[in-house]
C-alpha cells in the first residue's frame, strides 16, 4: 500500500519550459488536491477535484492546468514555467469531505 | 501566534513540557477543522481533527480545542518530546464546499532537549 505517489521528486526547468507533474493514490479516495508550498510558508491549494471528472480551483491556479485522469490519477501542468514557480508541489488526496487529507513526499521545482 | 511575510512563528519549548499551537481561522462557515504535522523534507501527516459541534477532542498526547466565538484553534501537546519538532498547520473546510481544504500559515515547534 503506497498511498499518495509523487514523480518526479525533483525537476529543474528553464522558464518557459512545460512539464507534468504526476500524482496517484492507491486507497480509492474521491478527492483529490494539489498543493504548493514556499520556504517557511504555508500550504496553498491549487487546484483539487471531489471526484473523477471535476476539477475546480483553488487559492493560486494560475498559471497551472489539471487533469483527473481517472480515479487514482491527478496530474498538474505548467504550460510554461516562471521562476514565481519555484516551489514543492504536494499531492493529496481523502476518502470523503469530513476526513483527514493524506500527503504525497512531494515535488521540489526549481525554475531557472 | 502570528504569521507575517516569509517567517513562520516559532515556538521553543523545554523537552517534557506541554506545548499550546494556536491557530485563527477567518470562515465562520468553517465546521470541520484538521491539524497536520510536517517534519522537515516530508508532506503533511495527520494528527487531529475536530468538527464544529466539538468544543474538545483529546487524541494521545493531544488535545484540540475549538473557540467557534472567536474563530480559534489550538493544538496542545502534552510532555513534549524531541520528535515532536516540526511545524504544525492547522486546515479548514466549510459547509459551502467540503471539498477544499484551506491550510493556516504553520507554527514551527522546537522541542529543547
Amino acid at each position: 500500500n503506497a498511498g499518495v505517489t509523487q514523480t518526479p521528486k525533483f525537476q529543474v526547468l528553464k522558464t518557459g519550459q512545460s512539464m507534468t507533474l504526476q500524482c496517484a493514490q492507491d486507497m480509492n479516495h474521491n478527492s483529490m488536491y494539489w498543493y504548493r508550498q514556499d520556504p517557511g510558508m504555508g500550504l496553498r491549494l491549487i487546484y483539487y477535484s471531489a471526484s473523477e471528472g471535476t476539477t475546480d480551483k483553488g487559492e493560486v491556479p494560475n498559471g497551472y492546468n489539471v487533469s483527473r485522469l481517472n480515479k487514482r490519477e491527478f496530474s498538474l501542468r505548467l504550460e510554461s514555467a516562471a521562476p514565481s514557480q519555484t516551489s514543492v508541489y504536494f499531492c493529496a488526496s481523502r476518502k470523503g469531505q469530513q476526513a483527514e487529507a493524506f500527503f504525497g513526499q512531494g515535488t521540489r521545482l526549481t525554475v531557472v | 501566534g502570528e504569521s507575517v511575510g516569509l517567517h513562520l512563528p516559532t515556538l521553543s519549548v523545554q523537552e517534557g513540557d506541554n506545548s499550546i499551537i494556536n491557530c485563527a481561522y477567518s470562515n465562520s462557515a468553517s465546521d470541520y477543522f484538521i491539524w497536520y504535522k510536517q517534519e522537515s523534507g516530508k508532506g503533511p501527516q495527520f494528527i487531529i481533527d475536530i468538527r464544529s459541534n466539538m468544543d474538545k477532542r483529546q487524541g494521545q498526547r493531544v488535545t484540540v480545542l475549538l473557540n467557534k466565538t472567536v474563530k480559534h484553534l489550538s493544538l496542545q501537546i502534552a510532555a513534549t518530546q524531541p520528535g515532536d519538532s516540526a511545524v504544525y498547520f492547522c486546515a479548514e473546510t466549510s459547509g459551502a464546499s467540503y471539498d477544499k481544504v484551506i491550510f493556516g500559515p504553520g507554527t514551527s515547534l522546537s522541542v529543547i532537549p
